[in-house]
């Protein structure tokens, strides 16, 4: 069974203080690990998506790393507005493409 | 990014009654959608992939004749939940990728209640 376990579950930084989310994940296949946004009361925004091990990708103060177990997403200089719950999710090489198996979270709080 | 609706984004309805709930890509065919159901500071739980001109595939423990899907386009699929309860209510969810592919783009979500 697929599993994605983010740590910490909540984080409050105080602005312009750098910090790294969590996700370890254990997955039959890896088709992808997808990193997502979500604010309260809203839907998930897609931030980033990984397919192997070594890749990294970058958007404004956010970037997301990918080994084989585990998946890290920095924020450099964090601001207010960056406040959200930050989702990790991986889909199996083996099932349908789209369909996601997420993790709980992680909480982030940027105090000004 | 691919734009998915969901409509509406909140309902409240009396136990007993159906609800039903859109989810729409709006520049783009899917053929494939899903429905995540999500508990207060707790993560999406897959209910159901929804394919285009045939039955919903349902996950474990999810009760098809409770919560039933039809996806009747390549832009359309919808979630009734039939005979509602208060522990029905919660945030739903609908997703759906472009041309197959593993990128999901999520709705804005329905606060369902039940009263």
């Amino acid at each position: 069974e697929d599993q994605v376990t983010q740590s910490p579950e909540a984080l409050r930084l105080q602005e312009g203080e750098s910090s790294s989310l969590n996700c370890s994940y254990t997955v039959s296949g890896l088709r992808g690990l997808f990193w997502y946004r979500q604010d309260p009361g809203k839907g998930p925004e897609f931030l980033f998506t990984l397919y192997s091990a070594g890749e990294e990708k970058e958007k404004e103060r956010l970037k997301a790393t990918l080994t084989k177990k585990e998946s890290f997403l920095h924020i450099t200089a964090p601001k207010p507005e960056d406040s959200a719950t930050y989702l990790c999710a991986v889909q199996a090489s083996n099932t349908n493409a789209g369909k996601s198996t997420f993790g709980d979270g992680t909480t982030l709080t940027v105090k000004p | 990014g691919a734009v998915v609706s969901q409509h509406p984004s909140r309902v409240i309805c009396k136990s007993g009654t159906s609800v039903k709930i859109e989810c729409r890509s709006l520049d783009f065919q899917a053929t494939t959608m899903f429905w995540y159901r999500q508990f207060p500071k707790k993560s999406l739980m897959l209910m159901a992939t929804s394919n285009e001109g045939s039955k919903a595939t349902y996950e474990q423990g999810v009760e098809k004749d409770k919560f039933l899907i039809n996806h009747a386009s390549l832009t359309l699929s919808t979630l009734t939940v039939t005979s509602a309860h208060p522990e029905d209510s919660s945030f739903y969810i609908c997703s759906a990728t472009l041309r197959g592919g593993a990128e999901a783009f999520f709705g804005q979500g329905t606060r369902l209640t039940v009263v």
